[in-house]
């Protein structure tokens, strides 16, 4: 069984703020890891598909690294918005391209 | 063009009775999944489906939930006994090697 564990649970912080959160995950057998972002009733947006150790990758204020070696991923937002508020959702992807998703992270930015 | 279309955006049932949720995708995936968000909750996985079977599925995927391809193209999410706890969002995806998932719009699901 893989377990993907994301931490904080949730989140709140000020407009302007930066912020991380975690995503940790078996290291063995890795192939690749997701980042999306899922607002409340709307679609959740890929974000990221990171898959070799210390890729880092951009999307405007967002940003995100990756560890396969001791299984973490790290997300990034710079000067947080309130546009920014959602659940940031992690996944890792196997052999078979199945997804394991960890429980997210609920950000709540305040104005 | 978004390529998961899901019917119907919005479904209203009454407890115990029976709904089906449709995820249309354009183009041929391999793997399929069902997930749902209740009003101010986490997202939760219910199931994902590959190879025309259930590869894998949660402790809320029940026996009174069940997915199936009917027709080789539509996906289906199946409650058999809706509850008022099984009022939430669900939401299709679908994923081929390498991709991100692609989620569709979502069925807003309102059991009375």
């Amino acid at each position: 069984i893989l377990n993907v564990e994301q931490s904080p649970q949730s989140l709140h912080v000020q407009e302007g703020d930066s912020t991380n959160f975690t995503c940790s995950f078996p290291s063995s057998n890795f192939y690749a890891l997701h980042w999306y972002r899922w607002e409340t009733a709307k679609s959740p947006e890929a974000l990221f598909v990171m898959t070799l150790n210390g890729d880092e990758k951009k999307k405007g204020r967002i940003s995100a690294t990756l560890n396969t070696k001791e299984g973490y991923s790290y997300l990034y937002i710079k000067g947080s918005q309130p546009e920014d508020s959602a659940t940031y959702l992690c996944a890792r992807g196997g052999a078979t391209n199945k997804l394991i998703f960890g429980t997210g992270t609920l950000l709540a930015v305040q104005p | 063009e978004p390529e998961v279309t899901q019917t119907p955006s919005h479904q209203v049932t009454q407890m115990g009775q029976e709904v089906i949720l449709r995820c249309v995708p354009i183009s041929n995936h391999l793997y399929f999944y069902w997930y749902r968000q209740i009003l101010g909750q986490k997202v939760e996985f219910l199931v994902s489906f590959y190879n025309n079977e259930i590869s894998e599925k949660s402790e809320i995927f029940d026996d009174q939930f069940s997915v199936e391809r009917p027709d080789g193209s539509n996906f289906t999410l199946k409650i058999r006994s809706t509850k008022l706890e099984d009022s939430a969002m669900y939401f299709c995806a679908i994923t081929a090697v390498g991709s991100p998932l692609h989620f569709g719009n979502g069925t807003r699901l309102t059991v009375t």
